[in-house]
């Protein structure tokens, strides 16, 4: 299947920093690509959904101006969580949707584990 | 909006024995697709297979296999033979018309016993 990178796997930082996560589709074009956050022995909820040269579109109850999304190539998607704090501290994932094949199946990244202390 | 449901919380099995995790769902679209995901304690999420709604036969993947009843509205999971490897999450995963993000069930924790 398709390969999808994403950077850095696990992240600590300060409560009031800002971290950022990249999201690569490496060996297929992704107009479309999403962010998915999951809590502990939770399962994946959708953040946003980051499309290419223009305006990410978020799920209800996400703050943009806290989780800004940039997707500014084919094949790169970064998420920055902005003055991150405690109860932000979650598994984040992105996917990229492969649409070369009929099922455009998604593929996804191996996550992100933010600790935000 | 989707609605699924994943009645099987945790799950045991025997190695090289077969299995089946349950899955139904509620769509209006009329054309949809079925993905099911293992994610390892890793947290990685890898796809396994997938079911067209139309599709005349029922998806096979290796040892993975569905069984899709689509007036039930079900998909459920068959692994066969398995393998300690397997133990994981499961997670069902419908798509529909004009929405290509994934929904997706509360999951289910496969447990291979040797």
């Amino acid at each position: 299947g398709a390969v999808v990178s994403q950077h850095p796997s696990r992240v600590i930082c300060k409560s009031g920093t800002s971290v950022k996560i990249e999201c690569r589709s490496l060996d297929f074009q992704a107009t479309t690509m999403f962010w998915y956050r999951q809590f502990p022995k939770q399962s994946l909820m959708l953040m946003a959904t980051s499309n290419e040269g223009s305006k990410a579109t978020y799920e209800q109850g996400v703050e943009k101006d806290k989780f800004l999304i940039n997707h500014a190539s084919l094949t790169l998607s970064t998420l920055t969580v902005t003055s991150a704090h405690p109860e932000d501290s979650s598994f984040y994932i992105c996917s990229a949707r492969d649409g070369r094949g009929a099922q455009e199946t998604q593929y996804f990244g191996p996550g992100t584990r933010l600790l935000v202390l | 909006a989707q609605k699924i449901t994943q009645t099987q919380p945790g799950m045991f099995v025997q190695e090289k024995e077969a299995v089946t995790l349950d899955c139904t769902y509620d769509t209006s679209d009329p054309s949809y697709g079925l993905f099911w995901y293992k994610q390892p304690s890793s947290g990685e999420m890898i796809f396994l297979i997938y079911q067209g709604s139309y599709d005349q036969q029922n998806a096979t993947e290796g040892r993975y296999s569905l069984n899709f009843q689509k007036a039930r509205k079900s998909a459920n999971l068959v692994i066969s033979a398995s393998q300690l490897g397997d133990s994981a999450m499961y997670f069902c995963a419908p798509t529909g018309t004009g929405r290509r993000a994934l929904t997706f069930g509360s999951g289910t924790r496969l447990q291979v016993q040797p």
